[in-house]
């Protein structure tokens, strides 16, 4: 089965950037997506397409897809973006998650 | 706005059954195809199963095909998920999601979930 593997931990101070990668095989080739999921919560879309934002996610989160990763940039990071962030894509019929990565803002 | 509402979770236990309901109210329902997506006890998520917008095509995760069935009510608004032959890993906080349109697009709106708990 199809497996998408995230860093468990990322270290971020405010203001500075946070990249969180998903990797798995030939990545590029699937519409990937991004959740954030803050504690007691339901997760929150934040990037789909690989790279588009819905609407009422700020700027500061970007998405890219290329070869075998995706990655979730946060530029200037802020403590509300203290969440856990999972990246989602569909492989042979079935949607696979991220192994998902806790984003800690310092 | 659009609002899932997930209901039916509970104690049950292992072998035993369970059907999960979701109310949709915001959008046209039968427009989006929908997802259960669940998450056990301080894991991450787990995607579970999809449906078309008609309902005609279905997909589930191998770790639950053959025991669980998907399902839609587009007159009521209302989204499915009956369990059947449940494990103690079954247990977990059950989501449903609107997808953006398509079974493999993102689920760009959640439920609250409802925790199941498989356990004698």
């Amino acid at each position: 089965s199809y497996e998408m593997t995230q860093p468990p931990s990322v270290s971020v101070s405010p203001g500075q950037t946070a990249s969180i990668s998903c990797s798995g095989d030939k990545l590029r080739n699937k519409n990937t997506c991004w959740y954030q999921q803050k504690p007691g919560q339901s997760p929150v879309l934040v990037i789909y397409e690989d790279n588009k934002r819905p609407s009422g996610i700020p700027e500061r989160f970007s998405g890219s897809n290329s070869g075998n990763t995706a990655t979730l940039t946060i530029s200037g990071t802020q403590a509300m973006d203290e969440a856990d962030y999972y990246c989602q894509a569909w492989d042979s019929s079935t949607g696979v998650f991220g192994t998902g990565t806790k984003v800690t803002v310092l | 706005e659009v609002q899932l509402l997930e209901s039916g979770g509970g104690l049950v236990q292992p072998g035993g059954s369970l059907r999960l309901s979701c109310a949709a109210s915001g959008f046209t329902f039968s427009s989006f195809a929908m997802t259960w997506v669940r998450q056990a006890p301080g894991k991450g998520l787990e995607w579970v199963s999809g449906i078309s917008g008609s309902g005609a095509s279905t997909y589930y995760a191998d770790s639950v095909k053959g025991r669980f069935t998907i399902s839609r009510d587009n007159s009521k608004n209302t989204l499915y998920l009956q369990m059947s032959s449940l494990r103690a890993e079954d247990t977990a906080v059950y989501y449903c999601a609107k997808t953006h349109y398509n079974w493999n697009d993102a689920g760009d709106c959640w439920g609250q979930g409802t925790l199941v708990t498989v356990s004698s």
